[in-house]
């Protein structure tokens, strides 16, 4: 198994422009999550669906934040328009049941 | 609502000497409880975890935990550290019975001597 695929790896916007990330679970899996890593604030989940449906999106930080599933197989996480202070490292993870989580290697956004 | 606390944001040990690692948690029903490890530019990859059963549980790399459910605590170990242990370490806690949400601690970075 592939693991958690995430793209990009490292991704370099425009303040005020779109971003995209996108995740592919490992196949099985049945829940997804996004979390933000910063040093300031560590990880913070954001958003997690549960066969494909949204469960709890208390930590999408503000509108401009988006996420989707639209199947077992892909997600994205949308940011527009971007500022500077979402620069972070953005994981996404999966997991089947309780058996823990399986991390992708995340991606390095920065906006300038 | 479930938390985590890890004491200490940084640890130095020597090489060869015992590497521990503190974590408490908070849960109002049964915890799972998992440690994970983060090397540079890395994602998180799953050490340990302890659902039901044996208290001590085992993990990759010679680390072990050992769930004290009267000291709320979760603390890791391992013997002899190694170099290629240095990295940031993650305890997290969820409430189990299938509900997967995990709440992470703010992590401990091991630094080892040589």
């Amino acid at each position: 198994d592939a693991g958690v695929i995430q793209s990009p790896r490292h991704e370099v916007t425009e303040m005020g422009q779109e971003v995209t990330l996108r995740c592919k679970p490992i196949s099985g899996h049945n829940s997804l999550f996004w979390y933000r890593q910063t040093m300031m604030r560590g990880l913070e989940l954001l958003i997690y669906f549960n066969n494909n449906v949204p469960i709890d999106d208390s930590g999408m930080p503000e509108d401009r934040f988006s996420a989707k599933m639209p199947n077992a197989s892909f997600s994205t996480l949308k940011i527009q328009p971007s500022e500077p202070r979402d620069s972070a490292v953005y994981f996404c993870a999966s997991s089947l049941q309780e058996y823990g989580y399986t991390f992708g290697s995340g991606t390095r956004l920065t906006v300038v | 609502a479930q938390s985590v606390t890890q004491l200490g944001s940084h640890v130095s040990v020597s090489e060869g000497a015992l590497v521990l690692l503190r974590c408490n948690y908070s849960s109002s029903v049964p915890p799972y409880l998992f440690w994970y490890v983060q090397y540079p530019n890395q994602g998180l990859q799953l050490l340990l975890k302890y659902t039901t059963g044996a208290t001590l549980v085992k993990g990759i790399n010679g680390f072990e935990a050992e769930f004290k459910k009267s000291e709320t605590s979760f603390h890791l170990t391992k013997p002899s550290a190694h170099m290629s242990d240095a990295a940031e370490y993650f305890c997290a806690v969820s409430e189990g019975g299938g509900y997967q949400k995990v709440t992470f601690g703010t992590g401990t970075k091991l630094q080892v001597i040589p």
